[in-house]
């Protein structure tokens, strides 16, 4: 079975600043994608950035960047130029890339603050 | 698109009292998950459907719990008899058959059992 680990249950930066979150993730598959997904104070589930595992690059949206490390399985996500509106519990997710109807397993999460 | 609907968002009721949770996927895509949130066990998947059959119902907890999904538009996870244990938040989460994009996931009912 698959397994996401977030071994950092909290993180702060301060506004403007970069932070880095760490996920390292168990497989024995080859074809598979990766999430980040940010849950706010209002609880709503947002999917931040997607990495697809035969993709060498790393994916990228604005201020959030992934460092996908496939041999290493790992998948950390950057937030550059950090913002007060990013605090929010962040959660690295794995879904197979075999089967149409295959779940996501997700990470513990991470709480990251935001300090002015 | 209107995304997601999950009802109600608040539910509080009593111990042993049913409690159903209500939820309304993204037109046109074919799967759609339960999943509980809590503090101790993070985001659980209960059960998941695709194209309205039931696939994967191992995370239920227990026969106290049910799911239905009668049709593409609608689905129920239903509790009977509830109990304090059960208290989270329930998220409904959609999808369609390019499952590179993750899932679309609704606004969650949190539930508390006193």
């Amino acid at each position: 079975a698959q397994t996401v680990t977030q071994s950092q249950p909290e993180m702060s930066v301060q506004e403007a600043e970069t932070v880095t979150l760490s996920c390292t993730y168990d497989t024995s598959e080859s074809d598979y994608y990766l999430f980040w997904y940010k849950q706010p104070p209002s609880r709503q589930m947002i999917l931040v950035i997607r990495q697809e595992a035969y993709k060498q690059q790393n994916a990228t949206e604005n201020r959030f960047s992934v460092n996908f490390q496939k041999a290493a399985k790992s998948f950390s996500l950057k937030i550059s130029d950090s913002q007060l509106g990013d605090a929010a519990m962040y959660f690295c997710a794995y879904r197979s890339g075999t089967g149409a109807n295959s779940k996501l397993t997700f990470g513990k999460g991470i709480t990251l603050s935001v300090r002015p | 698109d209107a995304g997601v609907i999950q009802s109600p968002r608040h539910e509080v009721t009593e111990m042993g009292q049913e409690v159903t949770l209500r939820c309304k996927p993204i037109s046109g895509h074919n799967s759609l998950f339960w999943y509980r949130q809590t503090m101790m066990r993070g985001l659980e998947l209960l059960i998941y459907f695709n194209n309205n059959v039931p696939i994967d119902d191992s995370g239920m907890p227990e026969d106290r719990f049910s799911a239905k999904m009668p049709n593409a538009s609608f689905s129920t996870l239903k509790i009977q008899p509830s109990e304090p244990r059960d208290s989270a938040v329930y998220f409904c989460a959609s999808s369609n058959r390019g499952f590179n994009y993750g899932y679309t996931f609704g606004s969650g009912t949190r539930l508390t059992v006193v």
